[in-house]
């Protein structure tokens, strides 16, 4: 089955940047889709296609995907940007989806 | 505005058989693919099972295949997920989740809250 492998845990500070990897063999000729999910809610799709946003999704959510790793890049992150975050990919051999393992990113 | 409201979920003994329900609205149902993923409590997000609108496609993780079946009926803006022989690893939130468009390998841009099921003796 394909693996796809995201750090436990992303700290960053106010107003910086965060960056989330997932990585998988050759991730970057697929398409990846993130989500996040804060406590106790239903997650959130905030990234798919590597790049596209949703509708109602700030411009400082934005992704890349190359070679094995695709990252999620949130610009000016505020307290509210605190969440698990995971990235999804669909194994076309397998032909089903497969989450990454989930990063929690904690807003210093 | 898209709603997904999850039922059926509940305590069930190892081998049994429960069927969830999503009723949706707000949106063109048939038009858009459907989609169940499960979280065990604590863990993380996993994806059981996908159906284009038409119904013409069905796909399913590896740990389901054989034991569930995911159906829609598009008179009754309704998907279902029948699952059987149930096991304790498949205690988990199950959310209902809205493609982005018709093909059932689209991402899910809408999610129900979730319905828990249990499975214990």
């Amino acid at each position: 089955s394909y693996v796809v492998t995201q750090p436990p845990s992303v700290s960053v500070a106010p107003g910086q940047t965060a960056r989330i990897t997932c990585g998988a063999n050759k991730i970057g000729s697929r398409s990846v889709h993130w989500y996040h999910q804060k406590p106790g809610q239903a997650p959130v799709l905030v990234v798919y296609d590597d790049r596209a946003r949703p509708s109602g999704i700030p411009e400082r959510f934005s992704g890349s995907n190359s070679g094995n790793t695709a990252t999620l890049i949130i610009t000016r992150v505020e307290a509210g940007d605190e969440a698990d975050y995971y990235c999804q990919v669909w194994d076309t051999t397998g032909d089903q989806y497969v989450f990454g393992t989930g990063t929690k990113v904690t807003v210093l | 505005e898209v709603q997904l409201v999850e039922s059926g979920g509940g305590l069930v003994q190892p081998g049994g058989s429960l069927r969830l329900s999503c009723a949706a609205s707000g949106f063109t149902f048939s038009g858009f693919a459907m989609n169940w993923i499960r979280q065990a409590p604590g863990k993380g997000l996993e994806w059981v099972s996908s159906i284009s609108g038409s119904a013409a496609y069905t796909y399913y993780a590896d740990l389901v295949k054989g034991r569930f079946t995911i159906s829609r009926d598009n008179s009754r803006n309704t998907v279902y997920l029948q699952m059987n022989s149930l096991r304790p690893e498949d205690t988990a939130v199950y959310y209902c989740a809205r493609g982005l468009e018709e093909a059932a390998t689209n991402p899910q841009g809408s999610w129900g809250q979730g319905t828990l099921v249990t499975v214990s003796s």
